[in-house]
Order: C-alpha cells, then structure tokens, then sequence
C-alpha cells in the first residue's frame, strides 16, 4: 500500500482533458511538501514531468500541468494525445518515513 | 546532456550481495545528490537512497539495515551494494540526479535526469 494514492486507472478519448489525483496525509503533502510527476512510457525509465507542484520541466508541453492544495495534488492533461498513454507517478517527501514517496502509479488511456 | 547508465549483473543468487554502479556522463557527479531507485514488476517505484557527492548518504528506513551507497568522483560513479538479498529484491533499478531544496524549512527533492534502468533478478 503505497504512502501517496493514486487511482489505478483513468482514461479519455483524444482531445480531451483527464486529471490524475495523488492523495497524502499529514507527514507528507498536508506538511507543506511539494510533489512532483513523473511520466513512465512503456518499457522506459521514468522522465520528470512536474516539478514544485506546478512547474514544467523545459520541454513538457502546456497540455500538462499540476496543482497542490491540502493533503492532494492534481495532474491535468488537456488535449489528451495517443502519446499520453502511460503510467504517471507522484513523488514527494515523508517526514515520518525520512524519505521519498512515491505514488502507486495511474495507467492512463487513450480510447 | 546529463546521462546517466546502470550497469551490473543481471542475476543474484539468494542472500547475496547485490552489486551496481551508474555512470555518470555529459556533466560532473560534484555539486549534486544522486539516487538509487527501484521497481518492482508490476510495482510501484521505491526510494532507495541518495548520496552527495562528497560522500554523505541517506537511506531507505526500510533498507537501511542492507544498503550502502558509495561514489567515486574520479570515475564519475556512484555504485549501490544490497546485501541479504531475497527474491522481494527483484526488480529494475535506476540511478538518478537528484535535486533537492529548501522550501520555507521544508526538504524537497525530485529526481531528474534517470537512468534507463537495469533489471536484476534473485534466483538460484
């Protein structure tokens, strides 16, 4: 059971917007750390989507973007592509555990 | 470019030690944190540990017990030793640059660039 919750799955047809939750307690989020995403493509290693919360990483298109507020945080992707499908992490830090966490993963869809 | 490349056995016997090194190319391994990172088939990504480039590290509470981390700034490496294995440590490791601050008191870190990662896998 992972320290940050994601859903298992989301999907949407192209075009469309699709948002991906990552939900924390007290010792991690809801303290003030700021999460991060990152995009896993089949078969690859992970690439840094979002950092700090919000902010992309040069490169990462528009389309996606993050947010933060309380004990969760939000992925948003808007004009859902085929190149999308992918599974999507979020990351942040623990301070009960003294470490990195990371979420269990959301396997996005393109229909 | 920073890059970064695992590289070490494919296969570790039960309650052996588990031995990596990553690569680090295109950029020096001095100023920064870099990470150990794990995932199991089918499983979510673990956090293993980091170490600075001078040598001070921070490991995984759960690893803790079997884990080292060691770099080598002459050869642009750092290099993860896990001993005690069992088949729970199979998986695809990754090394990652980290980069970490301080946000009003609070530590943040996330890891960029990755490493293509390398699977290895604890059988007899």
């Amino acid at each position: 059971q992972s320290v940050l919750t994601q859903p298992p799955s989301v999907s949407g047809a192209p075009g469309q917007r699709v948002t991906i939750s990552c939900t924390g307690s007290s010792s991690n989020i809801g303290a003030g750390y700021d999460v991060h995403w990152y995009q896993q493509l089949p078969g690859t290693a992970p690439k840094l989507l979002i950092f700090g919360n919000r902010n992309r990483p040069s490169g990462v298109p528009d389309r996606f973007s993050g947010s933060k507020s309380a004990t969760s945080a939000s992925l948003a992707i808007t004009g859902l592509q085929a190149e999308d499908e992918a599974d999507y992490y979020c990351q942040s830090y623990d301070s009960s555990l003294s470490g990195s966490v990371f979420g269990g993963g959301t396997k996005l869809t393109v229909l | 470019q920073v890059q970064l490349q695992e590289s070490g056995p494919g296969l570790v016997k039960p309650s052996e030690t588990l031995s990596l090194t990553c690569t680090v190319s295109g950029g020096s391994i001095i100023s920064y944190y870099w990470s150990w990172i794990r995932q199991s088939p089918g499983e979510e990504l673990e956090y293993i540990g980091n170490i600075y480039y001078s040598g001070s590290t921070d490991y995984n509470p759960s690893l803790k017990s079997r884990v080292t981390i060691s770099v080598d700034t002459s050869k642009n490496q750092f290099s993860l030793n896990l001993s005690s294995v069992t088949a729970a440590d199979t998986a695809v490791y990754y090394c990652a640059r980290v980069y970490t601050y301080d946000n009003g008191g609070y530590y943040n870190n996330w890891f960029d660039p990755w490493g293509q990662g390398t699977l290895v896998t604890v059988s007899s």
